[in-house]
């Protein structure tokens, strides 16, 4: 089995930059997703890392270490838009391509 | 972007009534998923397909059932609703590792089903 977690609930303010934590163990792993989602809306799709290190997307990165089973999302110059759930997801080692979400991080961008 | 409907958008329906909610995609892509979403639980997967008439059990598959006819649609049922299944429903779909290494799922709009 596999099991996600996540900090519930994050606040920044609007120019900075946030990290958010995910940690993970799995029974088999095929790599690491993360998603957006704006309240009331489908989760939209950010990043994907399967090999450790960094990717970087405009002002989102995300990074993981496999030995650590850890991974996180860095979103940098945050704007009010940035508001929103970040949920963390592992893909598991089959050919089912099944993604498992932890809870997800709540970000609150203030001004 | 992919196609892919959810119906209904939302729902109230009673305890104990059957109810079945309907995902359909237009992109042709083999595998489907059926996910809750509750608060303090994330997504949670319910039962997938990785093909016509070729679907397994998810984490939380009590009480709901699935089937898979034609590629285009996948059909969630709820065989006897009850209170503990009041939840936001979302479909998925996939196409292949490759796509999905680079375009994730994408996801319907949800179905907000309401069981009273």
């Amino acid at each position: 089995g596999q099991n996600i977690d996540q900090p519930t609930e994050m606040t920044a303010t609007e120019g900075a930059i946030v990290q958010i934590n995910c940690t993970y163990q799995t029974s088999g792993f095929n790599g690491l997703f993360w998603y957006q989602q704006h309240a009331g809306e489908a989760p939209t799709f950010l990043s994907y890392n399967v090999l450790d290190g960094l990717e970087e997307k405009g002002r989102f990165s995300s990074f993981l270490s496999r030995s650590k089973g850890y991974s996180y999302l860095l979103l940098k110059e945050l704007q009010m838009k940035d508001s929103a759930s970040y949920l963390c997801a592992a893909a598991e080692l089959d050919s089912s391509y099944k993604l498992i979400f932890g809870s997800g991080t709540r970000l609150l961008v203030r001004p | 972007d992919a196609g892919i409907t959810q119906s209904p958008r939302h729902k109230v329906t009673e305890t104990g009534t059957p109810v079945t909610l309907r995902c359909h995609q237009t992109e042709n892509h083999r595998y489907m998923y059926w996910y809750r979403q509750d608060p303090g639980h994330g997504l949670r997967l319910i039962h997938y397909s990785y093909g016509v008439k070729d679907t397994d059990k998810g984490e939380v598959s009590d009480g709901y059932s699935v089937s898979r006819s034609k590629t285009e649609d996948f059909l969630l049922t709820l065989e006897s609703a009850t209170s503990s299944q009041t939840s936001v429903y979302f479909c998925a779909i996939s196409e292949s590792s490759d796509r999905l290494t680079l375009y994730g799922y994408t996801f319907g709009s949800g179905t907000r089903l309401t069981v009273v």
